[in-house]
Parts: C-alpha cells; structure tokens; sequence
C-alpha cells in the first residue's frame, strides 16, 4: 500500500523559532506538494515540486521555503514561524499521470 | 469568483437516503476532476476521480461531469452513518500542470 508518511502529528512551537516539517513517500512519486488546511478556508497551496532539487511557489508561500534533495522527501521550513502559521498542514504526493493526490496524515502545528 | 466552490454545508441526509454534493468550478478548460472524503480530524482521501462527459460509477459513488455547464456532483446511494464526513471537489486548471484547487468541501450529515 501507498505511504506518505510526515514526521510530527502536533507539534508546539514558540513564535520566531524556526521550523521544520518533513514528508517522505515510498511510491517514487516525482510530485510532492505542501497545503496548509484552515477552517472556511480549505486547502491551499505553499509550494510543491516536481523533482528532486526542483520547487515552485504555490499560492501562499509568504513566510515558508521548501528543500528536496531526494526524491522520497519533501521538507516545508518555517523561517520565522508567526501564529499566523498555526494551522494543519499537510503533504501530498503523486506520480506523473498519476490519479489524484495521496495525503499524509498531516502535521497539526501550535505557534504559540 | 473562487476556482472551485462548494457549498460548505452541513447537508443532512437520513441513512439510506442518496446524498447530491456539488460543485462549479470556474476555468472551462479544466480537465480532470476529483472528490476526496475528509473525515473529522484526518487527512483527505480520494474516492472519485472523473475525467470526461457523463457519469462514472464506483459501488455506492456516482461521479457526475458537465463541462458546459461546468459542474461535477458527486452522489452517494444508500447513504450511510460513516459516510458523515466533509466532501472537497478538487481540479485541476489550465496550465496548472499536476497542482490541484481544491473547494472548501461540504460538510456531509447522514443521520440514523
């Protein structure tokens, strides 16, 4: 079965510290994507990449950067993190062609 | 205009009952479309995907897509208790490449 693993499932952090969320997939899929889910708000984008070494924005990337040095992982930094950051966050991955997106179980972030 | 709308909901059902989710979307080129299911608390997973005219049927799910029209519906038979959850329609835009927009999702009641 497909995995999309994230490293945290709640994470409590204080304000200015820096962050780091991680998501590895054992699929070999070259897409991997970065949401945040908030209420009324739903999925929106952060950034995503479609290879190793590869990264595009997404519609909010304010305040994050991404790092992917291996095809299997897909980190989501927090340079600064703000309250405003609170949120779910959640990984996703799919291979070209592919059907839809396969979800992490995403990472619940506190910054307090 | 948002990209994708649905409307959030609750909708409430009795069990056994069939259960019509929608959602417009606002790109006409727009080519492939998904529902993932969203239970409270847990990451997003995918039941349907539709890419052409017409309905697709999987067990209790029926996809429908009408690309004039610019809506896709998603329609649950014998509806269940575990089918409570939230119901996010997802596309994918011209030119967006693999990236999906997701709608806000509705929230789905099915009460005994």
């Amino acid at each position: 079965d497909v995995k999309v693993t994230q490293s945290s499932r709640y994470l409590v952090k204080r304000t200015g510290e820096k962050v780091f969320l991680e998501c590895v997939q054992d699929m070999d899929h070259e897409n991997m994507f970065w949401y945040r889910q908030d209420p009324g708000l739903g999925l929106r984008l952060i950034y995503f990449s479609y290879d190793v070494k590869m990264k595009e924005k997404g519609d909010i990337p304010e305040g994050y950067s991404v790092s992917r040095e291996k095809k299997e992982r897909f980190s989501l930094i927090l340079e600064s993190a703000s309250t405003n950051q609170t949120s779910m966050y959640l990984c996703a991955s799919r291979n070209l062609g592919g059907f839809g997106y396969t979800f992490g179980s995403g990472t619940r972030l506190t910054v307090v | 205009q948002k990209e994708v709308e649905q409307n959030s909901g609750p909708l409430s059902v009795p069990e056994g009952a069939i259960a019509s989710l929608n959602c417009t979307y606002s790109d006409r080129g727009s080519q492939s479309f998904f529902w993932y299911r969203q239970y409270s608390g847990k990451s997003p997973e995918l039941i349907m995907f539709i890419y052409s005219n017409g309905d697709k049927e999987d067990g209790r799910f029926t996809a429908q897509l009408n690309k004039a029209s610019q809506y896709v519906s998603l329609l649950i038979r014998d509806s269940q208790p575990s089918d409570s959850a939230t119901y996010l329609c997802a596309v994918t835009l011209t030119g967006g490449g693999n990236k999906l927009t997701f709608g806000t999702g509705t929230q789905l009641k099915v009460e005994l």
